[in-house]
């Protein structure tokens, strides 16, 4: 069974970059059938997906955040990544990656890490 | 984007009970529709895909149904673990979106 989990720092400043990674164990990144995500959700409130990727390199992006949404993946380590750049306090949110089979399902999620944006 | 509405946002039921809640598409996504359980604190769980197919280890009591535009999730009959908040999720066309989310709460 595949477990993931999200690591990065918990508090990033205005107008700088939020950087996490998710290390994937229980099986391989490079599996075919798996694509990988992130999705956040504000405090108190529903989710959003962020992005996508495929072992690849092949990359969806959410229109809403494309501009500042960067996600890349690295098969020696088993691990993919999320940089969102020029956040502001509305970015404020627990992020969690996940599985996203056949990139139509989110099917194992990591325990998602608080990030907050604040001075 | 295809907007997700859920309904109703929040509900009280009694252990034992026969719980639905709805999901409504803004346009037509086939069966494209996922629902995952969400306890506070806690990620996500997936439960049903593809609108109506049981995740492997997901108790019998749920189901889910619908095509097109308008999906239910049923829970027959409502245990203790229940209480949770229950998501739709949409994975017809990008952005994959997710409905606001149904409140389980006890009575």
């Amino acid at each position: 069974q595949l477990q993931l989990q999200e690591s990065g720092p918990g508090l990033v400043k205005p107008s700088e970059t939020l950087s996490l990674t998710c290390t994937v164990s229980g099986g391989s990144i490079s599996s075919s059938n798996y694509y990988w995500g992130w999705i956040r959700q504000p405090p108190g409130k529903g989710l959003e997906w962020i992005g996508t990727i495929y072992y690849s390199g092949t990359t969806y992006y959410n229109p809403s955040l494309k501009s500042r949404v960067t996600i890349s993946v690295d098969t020696s380590n088993n691990q993919f990544s999320l940089k969102l750049s020029s956040v502001t306090a509305a970015d404020t949110a627990v992020y969690y990656c996940a599985s996203n089979s056949n990139y139509d399902r989110f099917d194992y999620w990591g325990q998602g890490t608080l990030v907050t944006v604040s001075s | 984007d295809i907007q997700m509405t859920q309904s109703p946002s929040s509900l009280s039921a009694s252990v034992g009970d026969r719980v639905t809640i709805t999901c409504r598409a803004s346009q037509s996504i086939s069966s494209y529709l996922n629902w995952y359980q969400q306890k506070p604190g806690k990620a996500p769980k997936f439960l049903i895909y593809a609108a109506s197919s049981l995740q492997s280890g997901v108790p019998s009591r749920f189901s889910g149904s619908g095509s097109g535009t308008d999906f239910t999730l049923t829970i027959s009959t409502l245990q203790p673990e229940d209480f949770a908040t229950y998501y739709c999720q949409q994975s017809y066309s990008a952005p994959q979106t997710f409905g606001g989310g149904t409140k389980v709460e006890i009575k």
